[in-house]
């Protein structure tokens, strides 16, 4: 089935320890979002491509890195430097034919 | 996650029940607009969406309506059922740009038997 994979569903990260999430879509699509997700807050964008080899910083990107080496992919690392890590994420890319945005199911990152 | 629904505005509804969940938007110059179901511990599911040159539009036992007037949306859901029980959001895409899109914080939908 064509979808949205994220992984993993649920991380435990020590303070001071990088983590990467993986997003994986098989739907063709170009463009690809990284969404920060928490209580009682609307989504956040962090990062969004818009094809292959390229992206650009959302409206909270301080602490995160990714990169867009291949369409499928766009893998999100939560770095040291991000002061409160402790989040739901959430993938999604775009149909450019519908406008319709797909989201993952999203991974759950606790730092201990 | 589980906790996202923490400290939203609670909708609780009777089994059979409309329910109509309201959303008000902040640029005028948003073109496009969607609902979204999110279950717990999921990711949201697309609901249903509508254009700016549109008042109503209407789905599968939901039907949204925009009031650019007042930048208003709802979402009505006929006949309300347990598995509707969720946290809903609007979001809106402002024109122009790279597709960015602008979410609400969402209500939660408790659906009573």
């Amino acid at each position: 089935d064509g979808g949205i994979t994220q992984s993993p569903k649920y991380l435990f990260r020590k303070e001071g320890q990088n983590v990467t999430l993986s997003c994986e879509q098989n739907l063709n699509h170009d463009a690809m979002y990284w969404y920060r997700q928490d209580p009682g807050q609307g989504l956040r964008l962090i990062y969004y491509s818009q094809i292959v080899n390229d992206f650009q910083k959302g409206d909270i990107a301080e602490g995160y890195s990714v990169s867009r080496e291949k369409k499928e992919s766009f893998p999100l690392t939560v770095t040291s430097a991000q002061k409160n890590p402790t989040a739901f994420y959430l993938c999604a890319s775009w149909d450019t034919n519908t406008g319709e945005l797909f989201f993952g199911e999203g991974s759950r990152l606790t730092v201990l | 996650g589980e906790s996202v629904g923490l400290h939203l505005p609670t909708l609780s509804v009777q089994e059979g029940d409309n329910s109509i969940i309201n959303c008000a938007y902040s640029n005028s110059a948003s073109d496009y607009f969607i609902w979204y179901k999110q279950e717990s511990g999921k990711g949201p599911q697309f609901i249903i969406d509508i254009r700016s040159n549109m008042d109503k539009r209407q789905g599968q036992r939901v039907t949204v309506l925009l009031n650019k007037t007042v930048k208003h949306l709802s979402l009505q859901i006929a006949a309300t059922q347990p598995g509707d029980s969720a946290v809903y959001f609007c979001a809106e895409r402002v024109s122009g740009g790279y597709n960015k899109l602008i979410f609400g914080a969402g209500t939660r939908l408790a659906v009573h038997p």
